[in-house]
């Protein structure tokens, strides 16, 4: 099945500064990746999703670019801000349901610092 | 109005117990969900319906029974509650089968004592 690693675990920057979360995927027949945010105490959100024929996607200041010769994506925020605080899950699915359709990383706990 | 929601928020019990969890979507979704998120923030399938019909069940233990009475609606009862099963509970729907675009529930807090 599909195995999905997603770095760093806790990842704190500065207000204002980029941050990046990287996630590699196992599975090259996977070709759909979907990034959820989950503030604390609260539901997965879904915000920014990728298919494999495309290699970069943005939505103003968040983005995410696509690899699939090397198996890894990664989200990009641009000029944080405190609301940006939260746990971000990577994704990645086969696209056709079943049991193996859609594995989640493990989770990064982004901290924005005043 | 709440896309998807499920109830209760907090449910604590006594080891041993049977407890259910209902959740309803007004999204007209076709597909339906559970997933599991433990201590450590996993986020883990346990089952999917579409249309009122079983499409994942994934390895958990048959004390976890899902019922979906119509495709709006997707219950979670859990027979001999263990200290394992502590954990948030969500309920999610898609509108196709790939688990894709999810909505989640605002979660179920279960606590095991």
């Amino acid at each position: 099945g599909e195995n999905v690693e997603q770095h760093p675990s806790t990842l704190s920057v500065q207000e204002g500064d980029s941050a990046v979360i990287k996630c590699t995927y196992s599975d090259s027949a996977s070709n759909y990746f979907p990034w959820y945010k989950q503030e604390l105490g609260k539901r997965p959100q879904l915000i920014i999703d990728i298919r494999s024929n495309v290699g970069e996607k943005k939505d103003q200041r968040i983005a995410v670019t696509l690899n699939k010769t090397a198996k890894h994506f990664s989200l990009h925020i641009t000029e944080t801000q405190p609301e940006d605080s939260a746990v971000y899950f990577c994704a990645a699915s086969l696209g056709g349901g079943g049991a193996d359709g859609l594995t989640f990383g493990k989770g990064t706990h982004l901290i924005i610092q005043p | 109005d709440t896309a998807v929601s499920q109830t209760p928020k907090y449910l604590v019990t006594q080891m041993g117990n049977d407890k259910s969890i209902k959740c309803e979507q007004n999204l007209g979704h076709d597909t339906m969900y559970w997933y599991k998120q433990d201590s450590k923030k996993f986020l883990k399938i346990m089952f999917s319906y579409n249309n009122k019909e079983l499409i994942i069940n994934e390895t958990v233990p048959n004390r976890f029974s899902p019922k979906s009475p119509d495709k709006a609606h997707l219950n979670l009862h859990i027979n001999s509650l263990e200290l394992g099963d502590s954990a948030v509970y969500f309920c999610a729907s898609s509108q196709g089968q790939g688990q894709e675009k999810l909505f989640f529930g605002s979660g179920t807090q279960l606590s095991v004592l």
